[in-house]
C-alpha cells in the first residue's frame, strides 16, 4: 500500500546530542511536511518542502533543520536537542499544494534524556 | 494568523449515541478543511476533506459540514461505537502551503 513511512518509531538520546528522524513516501506528492506536537498540544508546523524548495516556518528554531535528497525521502535533523524538543514528530505529505489532501506518517516519539 | 479551536476539549457518551464535534476558525480565507482521528501515540488518519467551495462530506457513520462564512464546521459521527475512541483534530489549510490545526475533542465511547 502508498504509505508515509517514518522511521525509527521511538528515539531515544541525550542531552545535546543530534538526531535525525526519517520519513520516506510512497505516494509521489511533491509535499512533504515536518509538524512537532507535544502531549495535548495542536500539531505544529516546522517547514516544508514543495519538491526541492525549503520553506522555514518563521518560528522555528534554527536548532531544526531538514534535508529532502530526493522525492521519496525527507529528514529531520535536531542539531543540539534540549528536554524541550521531547514530543512526538510526524511526517506528512500532499500531492501539490494546500488544496491538496494531507497524509500522515505513524510518528516518531523522541525522548531527550 | 488563523486560529482553530474545538471545543468541548473532551467529550464522553454511551454506545449508540450520535454525537456532533465543532471546529471554528478566525480566517475564511482557507483553501479546505480537513478532519483528522488521532490514537494515542500515534500519527493522523484522514477521515474527511471538505474543499472550500464544498459544505459537506460523507464517509460512512461520519458527515462534516463546512459553513466557510461563518468559520464553522462539524463532523458528525452516527451511531457511535467503542472503537470511535480517539482524539479527533481539525485542520485549515490556507496560501503558501499553511495548514492550522485545533487541539482536538478527545471521544470517550462507553460500551
Amino acid at each position: 500500500d502508498a504509505m508515509v513511512i517514518q522511521n525509527p518509531r521511538y528515539q531515544v538520546t541525550q542531552f545535546g546530542k543530534p538526531v535525525t528522524l526519517s520519513c520516506s513516501q510512497t505516494l509521489n506528492h511533491n509535499v512533504m511536511y515536518w509538524y512537532q506536537q507535544k502531549s495535548s498540544q495542536a500539531p505544529k508546523l516546522l517547514f516544508h518542502y514543495y519538491d526541492k524548495d525549503f520553506n522555514n516556518e518563521a518560528d522555528t528554531p534554527d536548532n531544526f533543520q531538514s534535508r529532502r535528497p530526493n522525492t521519496s525521502f525527507c529528514f529531520l535533523d535536531i542539531r543540539s536537542p534540549g528536554l524541550g524538543d521531547a514530543a512526538m514528530y510526524l511526517c506528512a505529505t500532499s500531492r501539490d499544494s494546500a488544496s491538496n489532501e494531507q497524509f500522515f506518517g505513524p510518528g516518531t516519539r523522541l525522548t531527550v534524556l | 494568523k488563523q486560529e482553530v479551536t474545538q471545543i468541548p476539549a473532551a467529550l464522553s457518551v454511551p454506545e449508540g449515541e450520535n454525537l456532533v464535534l465543532n471546529c471554528s476558525f478566525t480566517d475564511s480565507a482557507i483553501y479546505n478543511l480537513q478532519w483528522f482521528r488521532q490514537d494515542p501515540g500515534k500519527g493522523l488518519t484522514s477521515l474527511l476533506l471538505i474543499q472550500s467551495s464544498q459544505r459537506e462530506q460523507t464517509s460512512g457513520r461520519l458527515n462534516a459540514s463546512l459553513d466557510k462564512s461563518s468559520g464553522r464546521s462539524t463532523l458528525y459521527i452516527a451511531a457511535s461505537q467503542p472503537g470511535d475512541s480517539a482524539t479527533y483534530l481539525c485542520a485549515v489549510s490556507s496560501s503558501g502551503n499553511q495548514f492550522y490545526f485545533g487541539t482536538g475533542t478527545s471521544l470517550t465511547v462507553i460500551p
